[in-house]
């Protein structure tokens, strides 16, 4: 167990719908990242969220936007879903800002889109 | 900017035998490099880093990898699998002075057949 909670574990939603994925970081962690796992672009870095404030921004689609609250917890916003925005959504957190040899992985949420 | 090859999409390895997973990558300046591990249905779990000092880095479950910088690569080896390793297993990198995005490769699956 990596101590990084994401729910839910399954989403199953219709196209052009919207979604919130919810991660909790590890205990103490200020840093919180995104990554999308897909069949045809792999793993890919979507965003980075310190101490509640946007520090690093990857191929993160317009239609996605994720926020970092104060209790630490973040969440991803994905809408107007497409069938190519199925994935799997994992979360990571580490201690500090550029603490990336340090981070863990949550389980992630695989979300399909029909 | 930098990018992460595994040469091998997928290596089939009979249980005992010894493997070695390829990993090359392409950066202008020092990097991180790690290596994941991830289970059927699972997250991401490190396997091992190279922060710096001995290019010889030893991780969990009996792996090891080393680190090339000459030929930029980090080779991921183990003298014995056990059909509990087939998995799914990344090369990741990391900019020093970016410090917040791991850039990952496309992924090796290694296959243990008894």
């Amino acid at each position: 167990d990596s101590g990084v909670t994401q729910t839910p574990k399954h989403l199953i939603t219709a196209t052009g719908q919207r979604v919130t994925l919810r991660c909790s970081p590890r205990s103490g962690d200020l840093s919180v990242y995104w990554y999308q796992q897909s069949l045809d672009q792999g793993l890919q870095f979507l965003i980075q969220y310190y101490n509640g404030e946007e520090r690093a921004k990857g191929n993160i689609l317009e239609r996605f936007s994720a926020q970092q609250f104060p209790d630490l917890h973040s969440e991803l916003n994905l809408s107007s879903l497409e069938l190519g925005d199925s994935a799997l959504y994992f979360c990571a957190s580490s201690p500090r800002l550029g603490g990336l040899s340090e981070a863990f992985f949550g389980q992630g949420t695989r979300l399909t889109v029909v | 900017a930098q990018s992460v090859t595994q040469l091998d999409s997928q290596v089939p390895v009979f249980e005992e035998a010894p493997v070695e997973l390829r990993c090359n990558y392409s950066s202008s300046v020092s990097v991180y490099l790690f290596w994941y591990v991830q289970y059927p249905n699972q997250g991401l779990q490190l396997l091992l880093k190279y922060l710096s000092g001995s290019t010889l880095v030893k991780g969990i479950n009996g792996f090891e990898a080393e680190f090339n910088k000459s030929q930029t690569s980090f080779h991921l080896r183990k003298p014995s699998v056990h059909i509990s390793d087939t998995a799914e297993y990344f090369c990741a990198v990391s900019e020093l002075d970016a410090g917040n995005m791991l850039t990952f490769g496309g992924g090796t699956r290694l296959m243990v057949k008894p």
